[in-house]
């Protein structure tokens, strides 16, 4: 079965501190990866995608098929990245998205 | 600019009532999804379409039905409204094939079933 795990609901880390928000799959075909954010009072987006390795606002993410996991990752945390995070993936067969169950990320001044 | 709009921000019903959320979308998209969101367990995929008047289930379809009678809209029922399924609930579009492609969240709609 297709799943997605995000192990943490909330991080907390100051600004400046290095940030990283897991997420494992479970899929047993070749998945495309998907982080998606939702800021305060702002509807669900896309923020980044594993086959576009690409950095998007400061965030990078690997897709580790030998982990099954796809974290994302930034070195330096800004008070504007505080939001939630989802973890999304895409099976070959169908263009549905299936999501974890996110992590919300606090960026303390 | 992309636009998925669900008609309702707010809704309150009461436990037993038909409810009818709707969305609509302006690109042209094949695709439209319904999700419903709850802390803690993340976005869970009711239904979705990838035509007119073609649906699928998704994960946790009971006690919904959906509606897509034209391409740029698409609506879900609940044919009697219950208190579990007090919940946001969020809307979504996009073109077929999956490589380049990404959903387009409409703002939701907060369904409060009392």
């Amino acid at each position: 079965a297709q799943r997605v795990t995000q192990p943490e609901k909330l991080l907390s880390v100051f600004k400046g501190a290095p940030v990283e928000l897991k997420c494992n799959y479970s899929y047993s075909g070749s998945p495309e990866l998907f982080w998606y954010v939702q800021y305060s009072r702002q509807r669900l987006q896309l923020l980044l995608r594993h086959i576009s390795r690409e950095s998007i606002k400061g965030f990078t993410a690997d897709l580790n098929k030998g982990e099954t996991s796809f974290h994302l990752k930034k070195p330096f945390a800004q008070e504007e990245d505080s939001a939630m995070y989802y973890c999304a993936l895409s099976a070959l067969s169908t263009d549905k998205l299936i999501f974890g169950t996110g992590t919300r990320l606090q960026v303390f001044p | 600019d992309v636009k998925v709009t669900q008609s309702s921000r707010y809704l309150v019903k009461r436990t037993g009532e038909k409810v009818f959320l709707e969305c609509v979308q302006d690109m042209d998209h094949e695709n439209m999804f319904w999700y419903r969101q709850d802390p803690g367990l993340g976005l869970r995929l009711i239904y979705f379409s990838y035509d007119v008047k073609m649906k699928e289930k998704g994960d946790i379809p009971e006690g919904y039905s959906v509606s897509r009678e034209k391409k740029e809209r698409f609506s879900l029922i609940l044919e009697s409204a219950s208190t579990n399924q007090t919940s946001m609930y969020l809307c979504a579009s996009s073109r077929p094939g999956r490589s380049n492609e990404k959903l387009f969240f409409g703002s939701g709609t907060q369904l409060s079933v009392l």
